[in-house]
């Protein structure tokens, strides 16, 4: 099975902050990744897919990038309302997700 | 608009079976597969397999092989888990969503509201 390892587990940062998390696939997945937001008590919701394509609807301070075994989301200004858990999820073979990087207020 | 509803909250016994609903309204419910996601209380997220709803096709995370059935009714739009045997470490909320995949892209577009299952002698 492939393993998706993110990193940080957390982090803290401010409104306005540029912040990017990492996801690494075990191997190649070629660009088979997306990020997923996941407010609390709430049903996770897609940000991206195929690694870099920003979901209809989703701010464009949000962006991915990478391919192979390597990935990363940025989000370029960071806005009350992104304080929350993101997950990666490859989808080469089956639907590993990532642990989770969650983001908090500082 | 698109939408996934899922049955209420399940209290089951170690042992027993659970089976969650998931209807789908607001597209052509045989244009997109149906995958599982289940998330145990204060953990990640946790992917269970798809089904297809055009012709029945599913994949089982090796986690749950064996344990796992998903099925639709195609008449009604509706997706079905079943986890039989169920054991502690199976209490989660249990999420169903819409696979939108083709030949280079496969993801999770839209999310159902989850339900709570809760596994306890």
């Amino acid at each position: 099975d492939i393993q998706m390892t993110q990193s940080p587990s957390s982090l803290s940062a401010s409104v306005g902050d540029r912040i990017t998390i990492t996801c690494r696939a075990s191997q190649s997945i070629d660009n088979y990744l997306n990020w997923y937001q996941q407010k609390a008590g709430r049903a996770p919701s897609l940000l991206i897919y195929t690694a870099s394509s920003l979901q209809s609807g989703v701010p464009s301070r949000f962006s991915g990038r990478g391919s192979g075994t390597d990935f990363t989301l940025t989000i370029s200004s960071l806005q009350p309302e992104d304080f929350a858990t993101y997950y990666c999820q490859q989808t080469f073979s089956t639907g590993t997700f990532g642990q989770g990087t969650k983001v908090e207020i500082k | 608009q698109v939408q996934l509803v899922q049955s209420g909250v399940e209290v089951k016994k170690p042992g027993a079976s659970v089976k969650v609903s998931c209807r789908a309204s607001g597209y052509t419910f045989t244009s997109y597969s149906v995958s599982w996601v289940r998330q145990a209380p204060g953990q990640g997220l946790e992917w269970m397999g798809w089904i297809s709803t055009y012709n029945g096709n599913t994949k089982y995370a090796q986690k749950v092989q064996g344990r796992v059935t998903m099925t639709t009714d195609t008449s009604t739009g509706t997706a079905y888990m079943e986890l039989k045997s169920l054991r502690s470490d199976d209490t989660a909320v249990y999420y169903c969503a819409r696979r939108h995949s083709s030949g280079w892209y496969d993801y999770l577009d839209y999310w159902g509201q989850g339900t709570l299952v809760t596994v306890s002698s």
